[in-house]
């Protein structure tokens, strides 16, 4: 079984420039998520959504992120302008059903992102 | 406000003996638990869960006990082996208007040869 797959692996931009990263998750999948995690830290989420639609977006900076999920597969989460705080690993994971109390997320190895 | 947290950054110890890996976290309504291994470079990878129902629980070389008294997880590795190395997080499943993972900030377990 193929895992959560994501891209780029790393980038690095100047600040105030836009970037987005792709995530593709397991074939199947509901659930998709969107962590962020700062070097030294746990992952937080920033997004969940269920199929297409947004279930949580509590944490998500909206001034400056965005997230589509727009067929229910493939998601693209955007950073636009881009702030030297957001450097960090954008985590893309996912799992089978809605409740995620029972299911378990599998993650992909994350994007690297720097901000100069 | 969120508090998942672990006593100690930093964990080393010799190939063969057994890890202790602890978690405190604060908030009493969670009611599910899961220990996740990161390799660097990589995802976090699912070890082991626990429900709020349960106190042991057990997998291949690992168990998790869970004290809801304290508020306490611990990750126990038998015979620690080299590819063990890794940091890992605690984390637990709480409601705040809908349910999420609130993960720890890791330790980094490294094991000698």
């Amino acid at each position: 079984e193929a895992g959560v797959a994501q891209s780029p692996r790393y980038k690095i931009i100047e600040k105030r420039q836009s970037v987005a990263f792709w995530c593709n998750p397991i074939s199947g999948h509901a659930t998709l998520y969107w962590y962020q995690q700062i070097l030294g830290q746990g992952p937080k989420l920033l997004i969940q959504f269920q199929n297409n639609g947004v279930v949580d977006d509590s944490q998500l900076p909206k001034d400056r992120f965005s997230a589509e999920r727009l067929k229910g597969v493939d998601s693209t989460l955007k950073i636009q302008p881009a702030k030297l705080e957001d450097s960090a690993v954008y985590l893309c994971a996912s799992s089978l059903s809605r409740s995620h109390s029972t299911d378990t997320q599998y993650f992909g190895p994350g994007t690297r992102l720097t901000v100069l | 406000g969120e508090s998942v947290g672990l006593h100690l950054p930093t964990l080393s110890v010799q190939e063969g003996d057994n890890s202790i890996i602890n978690c405190a976290y604060s908030n009493s309504a969670s009611d599910y638990f899961i220990w996740y291994k990161q390799e660097s470079g990589k995802g976090p990878q699912f070890i082991i869960d626990i429900r709020s129902n349960m106190d042991k629980r057990q997998g291949q070389r690992v168990t998790v006990l869970l004290n809801k008294t304290v508020k306490h997880l611990s990750l126990q590795i038998a015979a620690t082996q080299p590819g063990d190395s890794a940091v890992y997080f605690c984390a637990e499943n709480r409601a705040l208007g809908t349910e999420k993972l609130v993960f720890g900030k890791g330790t980094k377990l490294t094991v000698n040869p």
